[in-house]
């Protein structure tokens, strides 16, 4: 069964502009990770979060966890074109398991 | 450093033929997975191996899956018969045992049953 919900399914923004993405989760996790996928590609990972942190960054990227509410969100600033991909959330239920992924964000950064 | 590398990158049978897909995981790399990824959803996890051993199967279906890897390094899944709902891409990742279970995915397998 999924795991993560993530809002919105879809969104459309000029290059620039910020996105956010929103997860949510049920379970209590060990950690929750962002990954992209271009078209017909595989899956990157972008980032990690653990259980006990509350924000991260990366380059543009700034990921927030909320376990009272088991949600997370990702922002990525200065959004470009090459953004342009599906973005999902995963858990790490338990160290060394499964992730468990969401059914994704297509993000699409018009020029 | 090589990633995960998987083979082919497209099939088209038809319902009730076989398949395999390969898969080799980045050297060292000691757990593999397989995903499948229907069009417009999120990766499903069909199994799981630490090695050459299976750690997690539960949504393997048994009656037409299956996968082994042997020598604890490449990986082959299996589907036999194919059925329609059996169009999807299909994934490896592999990821350092242990740690903080960070996956680094091949380009897939994009299966469509007819």
């Amino acid at each position: 069964s999924q795991q993560g919900e993530e809002d919105p399914q879809a969104l459309s923004i000029q290059e620039g502009e910020n996105a956010t993405m929103n997860c949510s989760y049920k379970t209590s996790i060990n950690n929750l990770q962002w990954y992209r996928q271009n078209s017909g590609r595989g899956l990157v990972h972008l980032i990690l979060i653990r259980s006990n942190e509350r924000e991260k960054h990366s380059g543009r990227l700034r990921v927030t966890l909320d376990t009272s509410k088991k949600s997370s969100s990702l922002l990525i600033t200065a959004s470009r074109a090459a953004d342009t991909a599906s973005y999902f959330c995963a858990t790490d239920v338990r160290q060394g398991g499964k992730l468990i992924f969401g059914q994704g964000t297509e993000l699409s950064v018009k020029p | 450093e090589a990633g995960v590398a998987q083979s082919p990158r497209y099939k088209i049978i038809e319902k009730r033929q076989s398949v395999a897909f390969w898969c080799n995981p980045i050297s060292g790399h000691a757990t593999l997975y397989w995903y499948q990824q229907i069009l417009g959803q999120g990766p499903k996890l069909l199994i799981q191996f630490q090695n050459n051993g299976v750690v997690d199967d539960s949504q393997l279906p048994k009656d037409r899956f299956s996968a082994e890897r042997l020598k604890g390094v490449d990986s082959t899944l299996k589907i036999q018969p194919a059925k329609l709902e059996d169009s999807a891409v299909y994934l490896c990742a592999s990821s350092l045992a242990g740690g903080r279970n960070i996956q680094y995915f091949g380009a897939g397998t994009r299966l469509s049953v007819l």
